[in-house]
């Protein structure tokens, strides 16, 4: 089974610029993730979509950072502008659902490898 | 909201010893506790979770202990080799559905098992 899959894997911009991530979940899973991980921190979640529709965007700076999942598959999260402090791996990750008396298979998410921004 | 205390943040052992990863966290009401493996390059790997109404698990030379009335939890690997050299992470979250699902994870310890 393929994995959650990102790019890019790497980026550098300068501060005030604009970036984007994509995302595209395991074939199937209907809850995906983003988060946002500083160095020598552990991963953030950002936003959690369940299909096309938001479940929690409680942790993201809504006056820098979007994201979407039109069609309930891929996903893409963007920065404009950025900042300095914006420097970090931002993982995607998915889950078959997000559900009260499922079993930890259903819930369990998995990650991508990230991609590692570095604004200047 | 909850916290996610995780303790030490480095950890070196010798290949055959044990290793011991505690965690403290403080909403009453989380109710499940997984563990991450992150290697070099790569995102989190699910290694193994508990939820409250267990006291331990174990999974080959991995187990997970939870005390709930002191609300900590902690990792326990036996007889490590250097391939579970990596940064671990715990998280804990309210159990599932909607945000309750959502993971607040401790900031990791990188563990190096020395050949």
């Amino acid at each position: 089974e393929a994995g959650v899959a990102q790019s890019p894997r790497y980026k550098i911009i300068e501060k005030r610029q604009s970036v984007a991530f994509w995302c595209n979940p395991i074939s199937g899973h209907a809850t995906l993730y983003w988060y946002q991980q500083i160095l020598g921190q552990g991963p953030k979640l950002l936003i959690q979509f369940q299909n096309n529709g938001v479940v929690d965007d409680s942790q993201l700076p809504k006056d820098r950072f979007s994201a979407e999942r039109l069609k309930g598959v891929d996903s893409t999260l963007k920065i404009q502008p950025a900042k300095l402090e914006d420097s970090a791996v931002y993982l995607c990750a998915s889950s078959l659902g997000s559900r009260e008396g499922r079993t930890s298979s259903y819930n369990e998410q998995f990650f991508g490898p990230g991609t590692r921004l570095t604004v200047l | 909201g909850e916290n996610v205390e995780q303790h030490p943040s480095t950890l070196s052992v010798q290949e055959g010893d044990s290793a011991v990863i505690k965690c403290t966290y403080s909403d009453s009401a989380s109710n499940y506790f997984p563990w991450y493996k992150q290697e070099l390059g790569k995102g989190p790997q699910l290694i193994i979770d508990i939820r409250s109404n267990v006291g331990e698990k174990k999974d080959q030379r991995i187990a997970v202990t939870l005390n709930k009335t002191a609300k900590h939890f902690s990792l326990h690997i036996t007889e490590t080799q250097p391939e579970d050299s990596a940064v671990y992470f715990c998280a804990a979250s309210r159990g599932y559905g909607g945000s309750q699902g959502n993971l607040i994870f401790g900031k990791g310890t990188k563990l190096s098992v020395k050949p």
